[in-house]
């Protein structure tokens, strides 16, 4: 079985700042490993995802995330941030093998203060 | 319209009624999903449907009934539902159950037993 940890329940950061949102995951067999944004009054949205090849990811909006095997973390880091990046981020961790079973963690609320 | 669309958006019903959550998916997708999203609680994997088929089952209480009648539709009808079922119930498509496939959201329906 699979389990995801994001340490952070809620980060507050200013405008411009850099933001590093944690997460850890658990897992008996290899997964591939996912982010999705949760924005106000909207549906979760695949936001970036490692699936093999580089460990360096990046979304088209300026988030990135390493996935580190050794310590089965699956950090996300922009540089920078602006307000519209206010939303819920989620981690989630789905074994290679076998039918598509994403397991989410709690999540972790980002809020950008001006 | 959206790719996933939920009907309704909210629910408030008492413990000994009927009602149903509907969800329709655009996107020409194979597979659909339910999730719960409880307070300070991961994302719960509830049902998966592959071509219409059930191919997950995540050890659901049998008050909750999903129903899976075309790739494009799927419904949780909802039964002698408890206060602890209040959540929002989300729906998920992605093109078909294989692994690493990015799942697209509904906006969710909001329900509240009482």
């Amino acid at each position: 079985a699979q389990s995801v940890t994001q340490l952070d329940s809620q980060v507050p950061v200013f405008e411009e700042a850099p933001v590093e949102l944690r997460c850890n995951y658990s897992s008996s067999v290899s997964v591939y490993l996912f982010w999705y944004v949760q924005y106000p009054n909207q549906g979760l949205q695949l936001l970036l995802k490692y699936l093999s090849g580089s460990t360096l990811v990046e979304s088209i909006n300026g988030f990135e995330a390493e996935f580190n095997k050794s310590q089965t973390s699956f950090h996300l880091r922009k540089p920078s941030v602006h307000i519209s990046d206010t939303a819920e981020y989620f981690c989630a961790v789905s074994p290679i093998q076998g039918a598509q079973k994403l397991v989410f963690g709690q999540g972790t609320r980002l809020t950008i203060n001006p | 319209e959206t790719g996933v669309t939920q009907t309704p958006r909210h629910l408030v019903m008492g413990m000994t009624n009927k009602k149903s959550l509907k969800c329709e998916q655009h996107l020409g997708h194979n597979a659909m999903y339910w999730y719960k999203q409880s307070a300070k609680k991961p994302l719960e994997l509830m049902f998966v449907y592959s071509l219409e088929e059930r191919v997950e089952n995540n050890s659901v209480p049998s008050r909750f009934s999903p129903e899976c009648p075309n790739s494009s539709h799927l419904f949780l009808h909802l039964h002698t539902l408890q206060p602890e079922d209040s959540a929002l119930y989300l729906c998920a498509s992605s093109q078909d159950s294989k692994i690493g496939r990015e799942l697209f959201f509904g906006e969710g329906s909001r329900l509240t037993v009482l």
